[in-house]
């Protein structure tokens, strides 16, 4: 079935240790989003890339980063995970960037700093 | 500031009950709307969408939902529910930013449980 694939579906990370999440997709979408999921909270979006142009939103803290190396994959990079970013980590892809285009989402990766 | 916000946080039934999730959003012009669904230990996967015309739409597993452009509302409804409705349920509107891009905002989510 064509899905979008996040590894791994748990991450334990140190303090200030680099982490990086990974998501694939075999839907061929041309868009590719991170989202952070805070427990309780709404789905934020990080960043997402069309093709390979790079977006990133606004509030996304530099601490936060991003690759896509070709369509099928897309990763996460955090430099230096604080507390405060332990949270779930949501890949989702849409064919294109307009609005009336469904994104489809991974299961996510729980990231835990300690 | 602009938002989508979901009235209930937390929404307890029995089975059979009618359900109905608020939603609303704050963006004036054209949007279109979503409702994906969470059920635990999945991922999130889409309940229903409208993009135009006839306002009631109808989704998967019975669902429906209204869109009232007057009221900026969209809200999610089901005539009987069943144990197996039991999940998160979010309410997302996508927009264009300038730059020519379109965001996903998300509402905060309805946590729904049915007991038998």
């Amino acid at each position: 079935d064509a899905m979008v694939i996040q590894n791994p579906r748990y991450q334990v990370t140190q303090f200030g240790k680099p982490v990086t999440l990974s998501c694939s997709q075999t839907l061929n979408h041309n868009v590719m989003y991170w989202y952070q999921q805070k427990s309780s909270q709404a789905p934020k979006l990080l960043f997402h890339y069309y093709d390979k142009d790079f977006n990133n939103e606004a509030d996304t803290p530099d601490n936060f980063q991003s690759r896509r190396p070709n369509t099928s994959f897309c990763f996460l990079d955090i430099r230096s995970p604080g507390l405060g970013d332990a949270a779930m980590y949501l890949c989702a892809t849409s064919r294109e960037a307009g609005g009336g285009y469904e994104q489809y989402f991974g299961p996510g990766t729980r990231l835990t700093v300690t | 500031a602009q938002s989508v916000s979901q009235h209930n946080h937390h929404v307890i039934l029995s089975e059979a009950a009618s359900l109905e999730l608020g939603c609303n959003y704050s963006y004036g012009g054209t949007v279109n709307l979503f409702w994906y669904v969470q059920y635990p230990g999945q991922h999130l996967q889409l309940l229903l969408k409208y993009f135009s015309g006839d306002p009631l739409v109808k989704g998967i597993k019975g669902f429906e939902a209204e869109f009232i452009k007057s009221k900026f509302s969209f809200n999610l409804r089901k005539p009987s529910v069943q144990w197996s409705d039991t999940a998160e349920y979010f309410c997302a509107v996508n927009r264009k930013f300038s730059g020519g891009y379109n965001k996903l905002i998300f509402g905060a989510g309805t946590r729904l449980a049915v007991h038998p």
